[in-house]
């Protein structure tokens, strides 16, 4: 039980185009999804938080207008890079946290984005 | 403002050996704590977990974690490393607001 997908694993684009990446919990329901990036041997650093329904909580320094993240179900978070650039090139990764068990993330994949 | 520490950047051991990896934190009640693996490329998993009650905590492939209040710690250990153990891990603190720490880098010499 409790995992969570990403989609797609990898991604190439050119700069200034946009990147839509998926993250699914695929047998639970999640109503909060959490949004990390990861720079190479670096540790991974919050970007978002997103409620079910509600708008994303961004953490500082994030800017919310270029990382767009939608939670319209209880089993789908998106994040779209918008405009991308090569600094956005990174690894981003999702979790999920059901209602019933508040206290426990529970990580998809990861996405690696390489923008050119 | 909750913070994770992680000493040890990297660290090798030999197959077979025991392992402790540490990790100490800051926060301001009673700490959420995890223990997460990642294999090169790979999302996250977790090894285990601590709320609450028994200090000494049991996860998956044979890990355990100690809680010590006294000194802010919550050391994974293993008595006896495998090869497929090799990867980076992960102490986490919190649970709406987790902090990360930098990793740990585990190398396994045959």
């Amino acid at each position: 039980g409790a995992v969570v997908s990403q989609h797609p694993s990898r991604v190439i684009c050119k700069s200034g185009t946009s990147v839509k990446i998926e993250c699914r919990s695929l047998d639970f329901q999640a109503t909060t999804m959490f949004w990390y990036r990861q720079f190479p041997k670096q540790s991974l650093m919050l970007m978002a938080t997103s409620n079910e329904g509600s708008k994303a909580t961004y953490e500082q320094g994030v800017e919310k207008d270029k990382f767009l993240i939608n939670h319209a179900s209880l089993t789908l978070s998106t994040l779209t890079v918008t405009s991308a650039h090569p600094e956005d090139s990174s690894f981003y990764i999702c979790s999920a946290r059901s209602g019933y068990s508040t206290d426990t993330q529970y990580f998809g994949p990861g996405t690696r984005l390489t923008v050119l | 403002a909750q913070s994770v520490t992680q000493p040890d950047i990297h660290i090798t051991v030999s197959e077979g050996a025991s392992l402790e990896l540490r990790c100490n934190y800051s926060y301001g009640a009673t700490p959420y704590l995890f223990w997460y693996v990642q294999s090169p490329g790979q999302g996250l998993q977790l090894l285990l977990k601590y709320f609450s009650g028994d200090t000494l905590v049991q996860g998956i492939k044979g890990f355990e974690a100690e809680f010590k209040r006294s000194q802010s710690s919550f050391n994974l250990r293993k008595p006896s490393v495998h090869w497929s153990d090799a990867a980076e891990y992960f102490c986490a603190v919190g649970a709406n607001d987790m902090r990360f720490g930098a990793g740990t880098r585990l190398t396994v010499k045959p």
